[in-house]
């Protein structure tokens, strides 16, 4: 079975400051990765994903994610964070194949002061 | 991406009553459709998983006679919490997908307060 580990459960930046989220999953086989952002009270938006190809992905708002195969890790950055990117992130992980569900890791509470 | 829609995005129920709650898939054919639940400041748990004319596979610890969900056509899925109580009242959220993609997409979700 799958299992995802988020690091760190809550995190506090000030604006400017370099964000990088831990994300550890657990699976033997080949996976597809997922970072989630959600907003205080809205629903979940992708941030980006790894399929395969260059483990280095981008994705929106200035995000981006490393998956370290050997690791079992994707860990999501950004340089530098602004007060909006205030938010609840969850890293999400299937198995490579169709009809198979994500399961998410518990969140990690980014908050940016001002 | 693809379009998922989730109605309705919040109900209010009494206690005993039941809701049903609709996922469809708007521009592609969801061979799989899954079903999460969210409580406050917590992530999303997985419920269930449907197939298309097949019953749903429930998680553990999920009642299935409680949580009855429905995948009649490759567009639509529901939901339906049944005799609900307080602490069935969450978040909850479809995702689908087709046999053609590993991803899944996300609606909108549904706030349940049961009171």
């Amino acid at each position: 079975a799958q299992s995802v580990s988020q690091h760190n459960h809550h995190v506090i930046l000030s604006e400017a400051a370099s964000l990088e989220l831990g994300c550890n999953y657990s699976y033997g086989g080949t996976v597809n990765l997922f970072w989630y952002v959600q907003y205080p009270g809205q629903h979940l938006q992708l941030l980006l994903k790894y399929f395969s190809g260059d483990p280095l992905v981008k994705g929106i708002k200035g995000f981006e994610a490393e998956f370290i195969k050997s690791k079992f890790s994707f860990n999501l950055r950004k340089p530098s964070v602004q007060w909006s990117d205030t938010a609840e992130y969850f890293c999400a992980v299937n198995a490579a194949q169709a009809g198979t569900a994500l399961i998410f890791g518990k969140g990690t509470t980014l908050s940016v002061s001002s | 991406g693809a379009v998922v829609s989730q109605h309705p995005s919040r109900v209010i129920c009494k206690s005993g009553t039941s809701v049903k709650i609709e996922c469809r898939s708007l521009d592609f054919q969801a061979t799989t459709m899954f079903w999460y639940r969210q409580f406050p400041k917590q992530s999303l748990m997985l419920m269930a998983t449907s197939n298309e004319g097949s019953k749903a596979t429930y998680e553990q610890g999920v009642e299935k006679d409680k949580f009855l969900i429905n995948h009649a056509s490759l567009t639509l899925s529901t939901l339906t919490v049944t005799s609900a109580h307080p602490e069935d009242s969450s978040f909850y959220i479809c995702s689908a997908s087709s046999r053609q993609n590993t991803e899944a997409f996300f609606g909108q979700g549904t706030r349940l307060t049961v009171v």
